[in-house]
C-alpha cells in the first residue's frame, strides 16, 4: 500500500507569510494527488488537484506542484481565512482507492 | 448546488450494527463514483469505501473489509454504508463524497458522528 507522509504536522505563520506544506509518497504516484483544507467541524474543501490543478473558486494564492513521490502545497500570502488543517491525498486512474497525508495544522504565530 | 446529506449515525454498542445513508442532489448521481470517508475524534482522515457508478467496482479499506457494505441506489440517488460487527476504533465522523471525473473527491457531505461504546 502507498503510504503518504506529510511534513510538518503543526505550523506556525503569520498573516501575509509564504508557506509551504510538503506531502512525500512512499512510491511514486505521478500527479495523482490532491490538497484539501479543513476547519474545525467543518467538511474538507478541495484546493488542488491532479498535484497542480486549482479548483474552480479556490483563491490564486494557493498552488501545488511535484510529480513522482514529492509534492508541495504553497500558499503565497496567508490569510486569517487560511488558518486551517491542511490534507494531502493520492489516488490513481485505476482502481477507486485512496490514501491520506496525517494532515497539517497551519496555526496562527 | 451540489448537496451530500448524511443521516443514520449515532450511539451503538461494540458487536453492533449501523446502516448510514447519504442523499445526494444538485447534480446527476448515477454519473459519478462515491466514497465514504471517516476522521476518528482529533484524527487524520482515513479512506473507507468506494463504489462506482453501476456498483460493478467496490473497494474497501483493509480496517473495514468484511464487515462494512457500501452500496447504492442510483433511482432514490442515494448512497449507502452498513456497518456491522462495529468497534471502538470504528468512532469517527463519517463523510459521503463525490468522486471527480478526473478521480480525485471533490465535494463532501457535512458528515455524521458514529460512536461505538458500551
Amino acid at each position: 500500500d502507498i503510504q503518504m507522509t506529510q511534513s510538518p504536522s503543526t505550523l506556525s505563520a503569520s498573516v501575509g507569510d509564504r508557506v509551504t506544506i510538503t506531502c512525500r509518497a512512499s512510491q511514486s504516484i505521478s500527479s495523482w494527488l490532491a490538497w484539501y483544507q479543513q476547519k474545525p467541524g467543518k467538511a474538507p474543501k478541495l484546493l488542488i488537484y491532479k498535484a497542480s490543478s486549482l479548483q474552480s473558486g479556490v483563491p490564486s494564492r494557493f498552488s501545488g506542484s511535484g510529480s513522482g513521490t514529492e509534492f508541495t502545497l504553497t500558499i503565497s500570502s496567508l490569510q486569517p481565512d487560511d488558518f486551517a488543517t491542511y490534507h494531502c491525498q493520492q489516488y490513481n486512474s485505476y482502481s477507486l482507492t485512496y490514501t491520506f497525508g496525517q494532515g497539517t495544522r497551519l496555526e496562527i504565530k | 448546488e451540489v448537496q451530500l446529506v448524511e443521516s443514520g449515525g449515532g450511539l451503538v454498542k461494540p458487536g453492533g450494527s449501523l446502516r448510514l445513508s447519504c442523499a445526494a442532489s444538485g447534480f446527476t448521481f448515477s454519473s459519478y463514483a462515491m466514497n465514504w470517508v471517516r476522521q476518528a475524534p482529533g484524527k487524520g482522515l482515513e479512506w473507507v469505501s468506494s463504489i462506482s457508478t453501476g456498483s460493478s467496482y467496490i473497494y474497501y479499506a483493509d480496517a473495514v473489509r468484511g464487515r462494512f457494505t457500501i452500496s447504492r441506489d442510483s433511482a432514490r440517488n442515494s448512497l449507502f454504508l452498513q456497518m456491522n460487527s462495529l468497534r471502538a476504533e470504528d468512532t469517527a465522523v463519517y463523510y459521503c463524497a463525490r468522486v471527480a471525473n478526473q478521480y480525485h473527491v471533490d465535494f463532501w457531505g457535512q458528515g455524521i458522528l458514529v460512536t461505538v461504546s458500551s
